[in-house]
């Protein structure tokens, strides 16, 4: 079964528009971490922002917002006011296993985003 | 602070050779991870090293393997070398087991052509 699960393989928004990206989980763990990145053409992946499986309060970075819904376990990426440079690829990622130490890491398929003029 | 640095950046093979990729992680990060990355396969997990031990490891056959040095400085090593291995090779590194926030910060990525 897929641990990370982003049903989105591609998606358009409008420059200035929000959009959000769709990301759900698979974990038993009681203490895991989720992470966005983004990888523009040039391959470097970059880190966006993190929510710890603790944190009460919705992550945010600037203009990226992460919506986490752990009952429902999905970590959206809500980017605000969409600008052409946002257009790469987005990974939502899980850290499971600090407690057992066995640290794994796992990433979703993608979702690929196309900012339009 | 400098971030993760990987060399070379590209490389072309051919079969049967073998290949060594290097990863500089951040400063004072311990824990460092390969991955590899295909248009096939997504991103996949090779393996993760801390204070020079391989602390865990994904589901790749043992002609790929990796040494961490006590700088922390990391290398990968491919022998055998497959058409298949054609990938984009990402190191990240992070101060997961340091008792601080675990976020990984990958480098650029090392391109693999094998012909």
């Amino acid at each position: 079964a897929q641990k990370i699960t982003q049903t989105q393989p591609g998606m358009f928004v409008q420059e200035k528009e929000a959009v959000t990206l769709d990301c759900t989980y698979d974990t038993s763990d009681q203490s895991y971490g989720l992470f966005w990145y983004k990888q523009p053409s040039s391959g470097e992946m970059i880190f966006l922002i993190y929510q710890g499986s603790y944190d009460e309060q919705n992550a945010t970075e600037g203009r990226y917002s992460l919506n986490f819904q752990k009952a429902r376990k999905s970590a959206n990426l809500v980017i605000s006011a969409s600008q052409l440079g946002d257009s790469a690829m987005y990974f939502c990622a899980m850290r499971e296993g600090r407690i057992s130490g066995t640290y794994k890491y796992i990433f979703g398929t993608g979702t690929r985003l196309k900012v339009l003029a | 602070k400098a971030g993760v640095t990987q060399t070379p950046r590209y490389l072309i093979k051919t079969r049967g050779q073998q290949v060594t990729l290097s990863c500089s992680p951040i400063s004072g990060h311990r824990s460092v991870s390969w991955y590899q990355q295909t248009p096939g396969q997504g991103l996949q997990f090779l393996f993760e090293y801390f204070s020079e031990t391989q602390r865990n490891k994904g589901n790749f056959p043992g002609r790929f393997s990796g040494r961490q040095f006590s700088n922390s400085r990391s290398e990968m090593n491919v022998s055998t070398l497959e058409l298949g291995d054609s990938a984009l090779y990402l190191c990240a590194s992070s101060t997961l087991g340091q008792g601080e926030t675990d976020t990984q910060y990958f480098g650029p990525g090392t391109r693999l052509t094998v012909l």
